[in-house]
């Protein structure tokens, strides 16, 4: 079992959804970390998060380090949002990032 | 520099032979991060440097990867004999000390080997 797992793999949605793309994690973490990666593969960092939960625009993410779970969400979600979603995480103790597999989502105008 | 640099950005290989790749991190940063996305693949770690010196190098696949930095700033990752399953995208991130400070990543290195 992946130390990090994603659902949904893949997400369609048709403009102006809400979104939401799920993370759970098995092992004693840091921080987590969403990342959004476009075709052609450059990679951004979306949010860090320890605690709580983090706004940016329209992205919000949430963690409850208790359940070991995250949730991302977009609103009023863009075709620009097309992309693939990563979840990872630092581990305590190690600067090893531990990613999920991944989600593709696409937004349909 | 303003982001995480990478070169070159598409690399295409004969088997056997070695290829070097380039990382350029954010000034000042003193964490480098070596990560490899193969196709269909998650990503995974390769190597951690904090400033010349690498902490943690568990993930290299085999001891025909190697990385190096120099001058706490630019590093190279080297793989030695090329074999079709090095085929992937080379991904190199910074951190102004550590992950808990965030990572920036530069677009890649995607590595092709025929």
């Amino acid at each position: 079992k992946n130390e990090v797992e994603q659902s949904p793999q893949n997400l369609t949605a048709q403009e102006g959804e809400f979104i939401t793309i799920n993370c759970s994690y098995s092992v004693g973490i840091s921080a987590l970390h969403w990342l959004q990666q476009h075709p052609g593969g450059g990679i951004v960092s979306l949010f860090m998060l320890s605690s709580g939960k983090k706004k940016h625009g329209r992205l919000i993410a949430t963690i409850n380090i208790q359940e070991k779970h995250s949730s991302l969400h977009i609103t009023a979600s863009h075709p620009r949002d097309s992309a693939v979603y990563i979840c990872a995480v630092d581990r305590g103790g190690s600067e090893k990032l531990v990613f999920g597999k991944g989600t593709k989502l696409t937004v349909n105008p | 520099g303003a982001g995480v640099s990478q070169s070159p950005s598409n690399k295409v290989t004969e088997k056997g032979k070695d290829v070097e790749l380039r990382c350029d991190p954010i000034s000042g940063h003193t964490a480098l991060y070596w990560y490899r996305q193969s196709l269909g693949q998650g990503l995974e770690f390769l190597i951690y440097f904090q400033g010349n010196s690498a902490p943690d190098k568990s993930g290299l696949p085999s001891d025909r990867f190697s990385a190096e930095r120099t001058g706490g700033s630019v590093s190279t990752l080297t793989i030695q004999r090329t074999q079709q399953e090095d085929s992937a995208v080379y991904l190199c991130a910074s951190s102004p000390w550590g992950g808990n400070y965030g990572y920036t990543f530069g677009s890649g290195t995607r590595l092709t080997v025929v």
